[in-house]
């Protein structure tokens, strides 16, 4: 089973450059969610989505931008990164609504800015 | 705002021996889920334990359980008989209902490790 796969897992950007981070979800679920993760921070909301077409923004949604044109997917776009947002990403899925229903990670990827 | 507070950075324990990571979290709901989340060094985020507020039972999952202190807004995490494999970062986690979504709110982490 994949679960919630992140691609890429590394990537090194230089300032100013863009990019986008995919996060693909093999298992019919309606909500997803990008964080961040850094030292002595804990793990940040950045945006989510509570279905196909649907975003929202978290704690830390300034200089990034997010897509869910389709259910299983949910991107990630860097428009011209900055070295402030060197960081572990996370991608994050759960099946709806129902309180009881945890989250489900993917392995995080690496970015960082020069 | 919710907030999340774990006070331990670190934390160590000799295998086999039992351990309690703290949480304490701030909010104005009443109903609302905790989790904790453990973290080892391959990154990857995985699902230790949850408990709903509305629940006064304590959850439990193996060696793991919690304490919860709802009036105190207290998730403590215990974990007994320690095994190597528990060696990792401890997320505690806060889930709240929207209107459009559930939002969630984790603490720093607790970097636990297991001496053999």
């Amino acid at each position: 089973n994949a679960g919630v796969t992140q691609t890429p897992k590394f990537r090194v950007l230089k300032t100013g450059q863009s990019m986008t981070l995919l996060c693909a979800q093999d298992m019919n679920h309606e909500y997803m969610y990008w964080y961040r993760q850094d030292p002595g921070m804990g793990l940040r909301l950045i945006h989510y989505s509570v279905g196909e077409g649907t975003t929202a923004k978290g704690e830390v949604p300034d200089g990034y931008n997010v897509s869910r044109l389709k259910k299983q997917n949910f991107l990630l776009g860097l428009e011209s990164a900055a070295p402030s947002q060197t960081s572990v990403y996370f991608c994050a899925s759960r099946p709806g609504q129902g309180f009881s229903q945890p989250q489900h990670f993917g392995d995080g990827t690496r970015l960082s800015i020069l | 705002a919710q907030t999340v507070t774990q006070s331990q950075p670190e934390m160590s324990v000799q295998e086999a021996e039992t351990v309690t990571l703290s949480c304490t979290y701030d909010t104005s709901e009443s109903n609302y889920y905790l989790f904790w989340y453990k973290q080892p060094p391959s990154r990857q985020m995985i699902l230790v334990i949850r408990q709903e507020a509305y629940k006064q039972q304590n959850a439990t999952e193996n060696r793991f359980s919690v304490n919860f202190q709802k009036a105190a807004k207290s998730f403590s995490l215990k974990i007994s008989d320690s095994q190597l494999g528990d060696t990792a970062m401890y997320f505690c986690a806060f889930m709240k209902h929207l209107v459009d979504g559930n939002q969630f709110y984790f603490g720093t982490g607790t970097s636990l490790t297991v001496i053999p």
